[in-house]
């Protein structure tokens, strides 16, 4: 059990739909971080959700975009879908308040785009 | 920006053997931080190290943080079946609030 929920698990999109991926994060956990993992690579950070704002942002368009709700969960939104945006998506959570850490992650959800 | 580089990107080692994968970072850590991930499944942090030079062991893998927070590594003594998947390190920078992954070293274990 990861402790972190992520939906769906399995996700298959057409190029220029949106398409929105859920997370509840581990219990005690404030801080949720989105991460894209292509095939074969590392995961790449796309933003960092705290107190319900967007605290850090990664190399990623304005087509991706994310919430958080008052009881921590989050969501990622992506637009205007790509055939490169297909890979595994990755919820991570951790405190806030405690930078010293780790992340638990979630077990991700798999989009692709055709 | 922040850039963290894994070496090798892959590891085949025989059951029994050890074995070293370094990581390194364009700029100074605030702490670095090492996660498994097994093929299909997600990472799961292994461990933290903050200070300068910190080394700390966890049964057959040990982790070490350099000098000059820039480098780190990881060793594993008597490889066995249950190591194979994939270690990514991961740096968070002073004014980060992100944790930067490396592309990570695939460890594939001969028995």
């Amino acid at each position: 059990d990861a402790g972190v929920t992520q939906s769906p698990t399995h996700l298959i999109k057409t190029r220029g739909q949106q398409v929105t991926l859920r997370c509840s994060p581990k219990s005690g956990h404030d801080t949720v971080s989105w991460y894209q993992q292509a095939l074969g690579q590392g995961p790449q950070f796309i933003f960092q959700y705290y107190e319900e704002e967007e605290r850090q942002r990664g190399n990623f368009p304005d087509r991706f975009s994310g919430h958080q709700f008052p009881n921590y969960s989050s969501e990622l939104n992506v637009n205007a879908l790509l055939l490169g945006d297909s890979a595994l998506y990755l919820c991570a959570s951790s405190s806030g308040t405690l930078r010293h850490y780790g992340y638990t992650f979630g077990s991700g959800t798999r989009l692709t785009v055709v | 920006g922040q850039q963290v580089m894994q070496i090798p990107q892959y590891q085949h080692v025989q059951e029994g053997e050890d074995f070293t994968t370094y990581c390194n970072s364009s700029t100074t850590l605030s702490n670095i931080q090492w996660y498994k991930q097994r093929p299909g499944g997600h990472p799961v942090f292994l461990i933290q190290l903050v200070k300068s030079g910190e080394v700390k062991k966890q049964k057959r893998l040990t982790f070490q943080f350099g000098e000059a927070k820039k480098n780190s590594s990881l060793h594993i003594t008597a490889t066995q079946t249950t190591d194979v998947g994939t270690y990514f390190c991961a740096g968070q920078g002073s004014n980060d609030y992100k944790l930067s992954f490396g592309a990570g070293t695939t460890v594939t274990v001969r028995a």
